[in-house]
């Protein structure tokens, strides 16, 4: 049974902060991981991708994944308040995707202005 | 325009009932998915789609059963509707990209209400 397991919150930041996000995972086989980001009410939304060990940046986003210790994280510098949302960490096994992500079941983030 | 689009956003249905939601992808992807949230917001994939290859998850009872009349489309059809059933329905399609990375899309969901 794949498991991604993240601490549901609510993690709450200041305006301007660093907010960081964590996320493991059960499967040593999981080839790709993801960050999603769901408005209440909304669907979730593609923010990052990560396939290898190291940091990889896009803009104010930071995933870091280690697959040694199963471990992919989301950094947000000057996190603002349109920030504030769910964050849903993905994985997969396989390279193609074709048997679908597993989620974790988000952490919940709020930015304080 | 919408990369991957659901009809209907909402449903309200009675148990007992059948019904279909309809999804489609214009962005040529070649493979489906459904997925369900339920009400404590955790997201599970149900069903992929992949050149006339279904997979299911095992969890899923033989009342769901996906469609797809072409590539572009892939229906969800419930037949017997039960009260656990309420949840939100996402579609979603990947796109493959070079290197084998890929991105997921979802559609916008439908609420499903089961009374």
């Amino acid at each position: 049974q794949k498991e991604v397991e993240q601490n549901s919150g609510p993690l709450s930041v200041p305006e301007g902060a660093i907010a960081s996000l964590n996320c493991t995972y059960s499967d040593r086989g999981s080839q790709s991981f993801f960050w999603y980001r769901q408005y209440s009410g909304k669907s979730p939304e593609l923010i990052m991708s990560i396939y290898s060990n190291g940091d990889k940046e896009d803009g104010r986003f930071t995933a870091q994944l280690n697959k040694a210790s199963q471990y992919v994280s989301l950094l947000i510098r000057d996190s603002q308040p349109s920030d504030s949302a769910t964050y849903l960490c993905a994985v997969n096994e396989y390279g193609g995707g074709a048997d679908g992500l597993t989620f974790g079941k988000g952490t919940h983030l709020i930015i304080q202005p | 325009d919408t990369a991957v689009s659901q009809t209907p956003k909402y449903l309200v249905t009675q148990m007992g009932n059948d019904k279909s939601i309809k999804c489609e992808q214009n962005l040529g992807h070649d493979t489906m998915y459904w997925y369900k949230q339920d009400s404590k917001k955790f997201l599970k994939i149900m069903f992929s789609y992949n050149n006339k290859e279904l997979i299911i998850n095992e969890t899923v009872p033989n009342r769901f059963s996906p469609k797809s009349p072409d590539k572009a489309h892939l229906n969800l059809h419930i037949n017997s509707l039960e009260l656990g059933d309420s949840a939100v329905y996402f579609c979603a399609s990947t796109l493959l990209r070079d290197g084998g990375t890929y991105e997921q899309y979802f559609g916008p969901g439908t609420r499903l209400t089961v009374t």
